[in-house]
């Protein structure tokens, strides 16, 4: 059990459009997901906490207009990242958790590349 | 706040080589998690163990074992007879006890092990 699911795995963008990345919970109904970034070489870092039905709450240094979170049902949160350009480039990782299952599963990863 | 510092950036072992990869964190909460993560080149997460800050006793399974001290902090982890297999990067990690708790990662160890 425990099954998070990303979809897509790898996606390339032309600079200035948006890209959706969605991250499912499978087999458990996730009251929270959280999103991570991380760039080559360097650790997970945090960007945003998402509580189904209601607004992410992003940490300090994220813009929240970029990086439009939706976690509008108990299955699914998606990240839309806006505009996207090269920097944005980047291993995103999306989290579950429920109120029965404290710790997070992970998802298996999008690698998002800008060119 | 809270920390996580994995002092060794990378390390090298010949296969059947005993490894220890060294964590050690700050937090100011009485009652925490610590786990430890494996990153293969895949890039997906791989969950290896949770510790709960009360429970202190060591744990083995198989050939890895984990080194909780809370006196000084640490939460080591070590792989017997290393393989190349093991080759990956581990994440050691800490967060509070509740359902939406964040992890906060360390910046991760480089293993490689060759033949």
């Amino acid at each position: 059990g425990a099954v998070v699911s990303q979809h897509p795995s790898r996606v390339i963008c032309k600079s200035g459009t948006s890209v959706k990345i969605e991250c499912r919970s499978l087999d458990f109904q996730a009251t929270t997901m959280f999103w991570y970034r991380q760039f080559p070489k360097q650790s997970l870092m945090l960007m945003a906490t998402s509580n189904e039905g209601s607004k992410a709450t992003y940490e300090q240094g994220v813009e929240k207009d970029k990086f439009l979170i939706n976690h509008a049902s108990l299955t699914l949160s998606t990240l839309t990242v806006t505009s996207a350009h090269p920097e944005d480039s980047s291993f995103y990782i999306c989290s579950a958790s429920s109120t029965y299952k404290s710790e997070q599963f992970f998802g298996p990863g999008t690698r998002l590349t800008v060119l | 706040a809270q920390k996580v510092t994995q002092a060794q950036t990378e390390i090298s072992v010949v296969e059947k080589e005993d490894v220890t990869l060294d964590c050690v964190y700050e937090t100011r909460d009485t009652t925490y998690y610590l786990f430890w993560y494996k990153q293969p080149p895949s890039g997906e997460l791989v969950f290896l163990i949770r510790r709960n800050s009360f429970d202190e006793q060591n744990e083995i399974s198989g050939r890895y074992s984990w080194n909780f001290q809370k006196s000084t902090s640490s939460f080591n982890f070590t792989i017997t007879a290393s393989q190349v297999v093991d080759s990956a990067v581990y994440f050691c990690a800490l967060s509070g006890t509740g359902t939406a708790s964040k992890l906060t990662f360390g910046t991760g160890t480089r293993l490689q092990v060759t033949l």
